[in-house]
């Protein structure tokens, strides 16, 4: 079947603009995960969904980052007034259920790559 | 909090060579360890995960992981190294809601041929 997809997969916006990055989790996936990938670093949690409430928005960055999932399938992470430190790989992944556990693997998407000018 | 380290940034091999990449963690409680495998343009693929029970656990690819609680590590292995294995490698530790992740700095993998 069809994995996490994202959308798009490069994006080149000049500081100061908003973007929109949008994720496809894998169909019946409970939970959705962001995450921040900066050049050279491991992935960074950012924000979690169990379907479409946000229950940890711990690792968002600053106020300009929001994240949403209105009907608990596709979520859109957007940035307002992009910095140049906010360039990175953002990725999305998605497992089946709701609650943690070694048995709730994460499926991850490719990820897009923003860069900002 | 949780923590990963990865001590090495790079690792060059043979191919044909045994290859073993380093992971300690941080954690309060019992962890959920993984190892990760990225290649460039690609998402992150799951080699391998541990939660209890025997601390030898095997994976794809050929991979395997040792938990030993006493290092606080979980150290990645493979007994002969195929030259598709050259990619980034990331450990990491699931917790709290969700069992986010917390991930290492990643080990970069050469293969020489």
């Amino acid at each position: 079947g069809a994995g996490v997809s994202q959308s798009p997969r490069y994006k080149v916006a000049k500081r100061g603009q908003d973007v929109a990055l949008r994720c496809d989790p894998i169909s019946g996936h409970v939970s959705l995960f962001w995450y921040q990938q900066a050049l050279g670093q491991g992935p960074e949690f950012l924000t979690y969904f169990q379907n479409e409430a946000q229950l940890d928005k711990s690792g968002l960055p600053s106020d300009r980052f929001f994240a949403e999932r209105p009907e608990g399938s596709v979520s859109t992470l957007k940035i307002q007034r992009t910095q140049q430190e906010d360039s990175a790989v953002y990725l999305c992944a998605s497992s089946l259920a709701g609650q943690g556990g070694p048995y709730n693997e994460q499926f991850f998407g490719p990820g897009t790559r923003l860069t900002v000018l | 909090a949780q923590s990963v380290t990865q001590p090495d940034i790079h690792i060059t091999v043979s191919e044909g060579a045994s290859l073993e990449l380093r992971c300690n963690y941080s954690y309060g409680a019992t962890p959920y360890l993984f190892w990760y495998v990225q290649s460039p343009g690609q998402g992150l693929q799951l080699l391998l995960k541990y939660f209890s029970g025997d601390t030898l656990v095997q994976g794809i690819k050929g991979f395997e992981a040792e938990f030993k609680r006493s290092q606080s590590s979980f150290n990645l292995r493979k007994p002969s190294v195929h030259w598709s294995d050259a990619a980034e490698y990331f450990c990491a530790v699931g917790a709290g809601g969700g069992n986010k992740l917390t991930f290492g700095t990643g080990t970069q993998l050469k293969v020489e041929l």
